[in-house]
């Protein structure tokens, strides 16, 4: 099957400082991922769709440049959380699809999800 | 707008017995709803994906079905066990870009 890895899993870091998270397709080229947001006990939010080599979509009421996405390669796709506050205290949560295989195409891969806890 | 909700936020059951999860959806016509399993502190595992011109679908112990009229479809695991203990998210779209219900928490105890 499709892997992808998150990393770092956890991270905290102090108000005000950037955190940069990763997402890799280890087994695939994934020219679109996706970032998600969950809260405790909460559904994920979709914010955006990372597309390889042009700019990110952001969902309404996402905040392009407090989560700046970047999607340089096939296989790396990087959201950054800038001026974190503790509001930004969150589960964020990637995910990508295999294009081009019939029966993969339509299911999503996640990866293991980063806790970021902002102090 | 669209809106999709699982009709328990929390399942207790017996091992052994049949779990039957609930999902309804409004303002959507999906082409697929799929189902995923989430652990505590990780990220959405695929189960299952049933497709609009299908009615259910089986896959060892979990079968889904899919009833567009009603807007929903039901989950079930058959035989359940301790380890299915998790949450159970529908989820609607296709690929990444997916809308999810709030999930429904699984205890299944021995």
């Amino acid at each position: 099957g499709a892997v992808v890895s998150q990393h770092p899993s956890r991270v905290i870091c102090k108000s005000g400082t950037s955190v940069k998270i990763e997402c890799r397709s280890l087994d695939f080229q994934a020219t679109t991922m996706f970032w998600y947001r969950q809260f405790p006990k909460k559904s994920l939010m979709l914010m955006a769709t990372s597309n390889e080599g042009s700019k990110a979509t952001y969902e309404q009421g996402v905040e392009k440049d407090k989560f700046l996405i970047n999607h340089a390669s096939l296989t790396l796709s990087t959201l950054t959380v800038t001026s974190a506050h503790p509001e930004d205290s969150s589960f964020y949560i990637c995910s990508a699809r295999v294009p081009g295989r019939t029966t993969m195409n339509t299911e999503a891969f996640f990866g293991q999800g980063t806790r970021l806890t902002v102090v | 707008s669209q809106k999709i909700e699982q009709n328990s936020e929390a399942l207790n059951i017996q091992e052994g017995k049949t779990a039957t999860l609930t999902c309804n959806y409004t303002n959507y016509s999906p082409a697929y709803l799929q189902w995923y399993r989430q652990d505590p502190g990780r990220g959405p595992v695929f189960l299952l994906l049933i497709r609009e011109n299908e009615k259910e679908k089986r896959k060892e112990r979990l079968k889904v079905t899919f009833d567009t009229t009603l807007k929903q479809s039901l989950f079930h695991i058959t035989a359940s066990q301790p380890a299915d203990s998790a949450t159970y998210l529908c989820a609607l779209g296709e690929g990444g870009k997916l809308i999810f219900g709030q999930g429904t928490e699984l205890s299944v105890k021995p």
